[in-house]
């Protein structure tokens, strides 16, 4: 009963490298979302994705690119990382229905030097 | 677009009264409107939606919220606050375009 799993937990880059944070979900829910979280600034939406093959831009896209290759999996890659990407990143997931609410994964706190 | 807003960053309050965390929202037609918590290094934790019939809503741990579509509001409240309540909560909003948006948080704090 794991709901939304997100990998790593921690990660450390230095500017420039890049990376991909990885998310899972075991609920056969549709939609997917990145979330980052910034204090002062709570969640803003990165990217999103309504179904398998699909992506959607949020009100933060820049930096960001995203897959979703399987319906269960829902990628976030930094191709070049910034120090205005260190972060406290946050998956969701949900079902199709019109009010069904989000289950969040645990998080993924990235530090880019 | 929709949007929200969470006018306090700090509430306090002393256990046993009554709290109040402030919403209010901006969306076109009718909206879904939501509340979650966020313990310390934890993800969002649902608590309670709206989505349409009875104003007042209620939810888990005691929690209840009010929407008043004419001042565009859905304030959290409980009657008697406990010191576990303390926590960051984050109102959110559901319109069109499948997309959830979120408030920038207000914390919490319930003194003993």
């Amino acid at each position: 009963n794991a709901g939304v799993t997100q990998t790593p937990k921690f990660r450390v880059l230095k500017t420039g490298q890049s990376m991909t944070l990885l998310c899972a979900q075991d609920m056969n829910h549709e939609y997917m979302y990145w979330y980052r979280q910034d204090p002062g600034m709570g969640l803003r939406l990165i990217h999103y994705s309504v179904g398998e093959g699909t992506t959607a831009k949020g009100e933060v896209p820049d930096g960001y690119n995203v897959s979703r290759l399987k319906k269960q999996n829902f990628l976030l890659g930094l191709e070049s990382a910034a120090p205005s990407q260190t972060s406290v990143y946050f998956c969701a997931s949900r079902g199709t229905a019109g009010a069904n609410v989000l289950t969040f994964g645990a998080g993924s706190r990235l530090t880019v030097l | 677009a929709q949007s929200v807003a969470q006018p306090e960053d700090q509430v306090n309050v002393a256990e046993g009264n009554p709290l109040t965390v402030k919403c209010t929202y901006s969306v076109s037609g009718n909206p879904y409107l939501f509340w979650y918590v966020q313990y310390p290094n934890r993800g969002l934790q649902f608590l309670l939606k709206y989505i349409t019939g009875d104003n007042l809503v209620k939810g888990s741990y005691g929690f209840e919220a009010e929407f008043n579509k004419s001042q565009t509001s859905f304030h959290l409240k409980k009657p008697s606050a406990l010191v576990s309540d303390s926590a960051l909560y984050f109102c959110a909003v559901r319109a069109i375009y499948n997309d959830m948006r979120f408030g920038a948080g207000t914390r919490l704090t319930v003194k003993p």
